[in-house]
């Protein structure tokens, strides 16, 4: 079964200060991975998604993402943060060929601080 | 702005209630999904239709019942639902509807459903 750790509940940056938001994934075979943000009283939002190729990903907002094999990780990162920033931040894994299950992490409320 | 439409984007109701959530996207995707969200926790899966069938049911009460009645609408008819089954539920869609999807999913705004 496939499934996603995003281990920290919350993360807190400084505004300005580089962010990154943690994920690692346990499935059989080549994964799938997809960020989400999700904004108060809001439905979520696609930021980036690995298929295959360039371990480094480019999303909305400024957001990137690395693959990393050996890791089975695939964190969320932007270089400066801004307070617009703060949301909840969803990690997702989809196994190819599989049924269209999206397994999310639990995720992470990130707070950028003025 | 989400091009999957939800509505009502809230509704109260009573246990006895019978009332249904609507949604609808014109990106001509093919497979749809109904998730239920409890704040601040992750996305749980309830449906999903792929090429307008059922193919996930996530042992889910007869008291939510989906329907697909076009490949652009999706419906959840809700019926006698529990003060536990108060939450926000999100509807999706994405491209393709069989194995190889590498596509990811479109989620519209919600509708908050609160059962009185």
């Amino acid at each position: 079964a496939q499934s996603v750790a995003q281990p920290e509940d919350q993360v807190n940056v400084a505004e300005g200060n580089p962010l990154t938001v943690k994920c690692t994934y346990s499935v059989s075979g080549n994964p799938y991975l997809f960020w989400y943000v999700q904004y108060p009283n809001r439905g979520l939002q696609f930021l980036l998604k690995y298929i295959t190729g360039d371990n480094l990903v480019k999303g909305s907002y400024g957001f990137e993402a690395e693959f990393n094999k050996s890791q089975t990780s695939f964190h969320l990162k932007k270089p400066s943060a801004l307070v617009s920033d703060s949301a909840l931040y969803f990690c997702a894994v989809r196994v190819p060929y599989g049924n269209n299950r999206l397994a999310f992490g639990k995720g992470n409320q990130v707070v950028v601080i003025p | 702005d989400t091009e999957v439409t939800q509505t009502p984007k809230h509704l109260v109701m009573g246990m006895t209630n019978k009332k249904s959530l609507k949604c609808e996207q014109h990106m001509g995707h093919r497979a749809m999904y109904w998730y239920k969200q409890k704040a601040k926790k992750p996305p749980e899966l309830m449906f999903v239709y792929s090429y307008e069938k059922l193919s996930i049911n996530e042992s889910v009460p007869s008291r939510f019942s989906p329907e697909c009645p076009n490949s652009s609408l999706l419906n959840l008819h809700l019926h006698a639902l529990q003060p536990e089954d108060s939450a926000l539920y999100l509807c999706a869609s994405s491209q393709e509807g069989r194995a190889r999807n590498t596509g990811e999913l479109f989620f519209g705004e919600g509708s908050r459903l609160t059962v009185l």
